[in-house]
């Protein structure tokens, strides 16, 4: 049961365009999302989050929407930049009771190149 | 550099063989998450420490199983190997586990299971 989808295995951007990459999920309890950026043989840096209680989040060239009815995140990068080719992951996290923990569900990712 | 270490980067060994993966947290984080990613998908969540306890547990089979210690550096024991088991298999750590901190990964550990 995949409660993160990233349904494009691969986008091709060309530099300076917009990139918009895609995240749905089907747990409604999911508050909190987060992108991450993996470059080959490095492990994932986190890029920006969004709480559920916001429908947009701003940090330089990255912004990240959320439309909660539709169950349904986006991040666009403006403008795209060779650097930005990497393999991007939408991340979710449900809150579990006051004394919480939480475990991040992960899609399985979006490749963006970004073509010169 | 996230200041996660793991060793070793790539370990080839054969089915049935058992392995141990080594996690160094960020100084000062409590909290190490273990993480498998197979090809092509997402990381599939194994389990959690917090500051030696095991705080929570995810997709991991009963041949697995991890340790923090009282330094804070993690293990990750991975018994009678199986082909599937081929991965990259990443560690993170965080400040503490009740915020929604983000998670810092390491560069991971490719097993290679023959």
């Amino acid at each position: 049961d995949q409660q993160v989808k990233q349904n494009s295995p691969s986008l091709s951007v060309q530099e300076g365009r917009i990139s918009i990459l895609n995240c749905d999920y089907t747990n409604s309890m999911f508050d909190y999302f987060l992108w991450y950026k993996k470059y080959p043989a490095e492990g994932p840096t986190f890029l920006i989050s969004i709480s559920s209680i916001k429908d947009k989040n701003e940090d330089g060239r990255f912004t990240v929407f959320l439309n909660k009815s539709a169950k349904h995140l986006s991040l666009h990068i403006v403008p795209s930049q060779p650097g930005d080719s990497a393999v991007y992951f939408c991340a979710a996290s449900a809150r579990r009771g006051l004394d919480s923990n939480y475990q991040l569900i992960w899609g399985a990712g979006t490749k963006l190149i970004i073509k010169p | 550099d996230s200041g996660v270490t793991q060793t070793p980067k790539h370990l080839i060994t054969a089915t049935g063989q058992r392995v141990t993966l080594r996690c160094s947290p960020r100084s000062g984080d409590l909290s190490v998450y273990w993480y498998q990613q197979s090809l092509d998908q997402g990381l599939q969540f194994l389990i959690q420490y917090y500051n030696g306890e095991e705080r929570a547990k995810g997709n991991i089979l009963e041949r697995f199983s991890a340790q923090q210690f009282p330094d804070l550096h993690s293990e990750l024991n991975l018994s009678s190997l199986e082909l599937g088991d081929s991965a990259l298999y990443f560690c993170a750590s965080s400040v503490e586990p009740r915020t929604y901190n983000e998670q810092f990964f390491g560069p991971g550990t490719r097993l290679t299971v023959l």
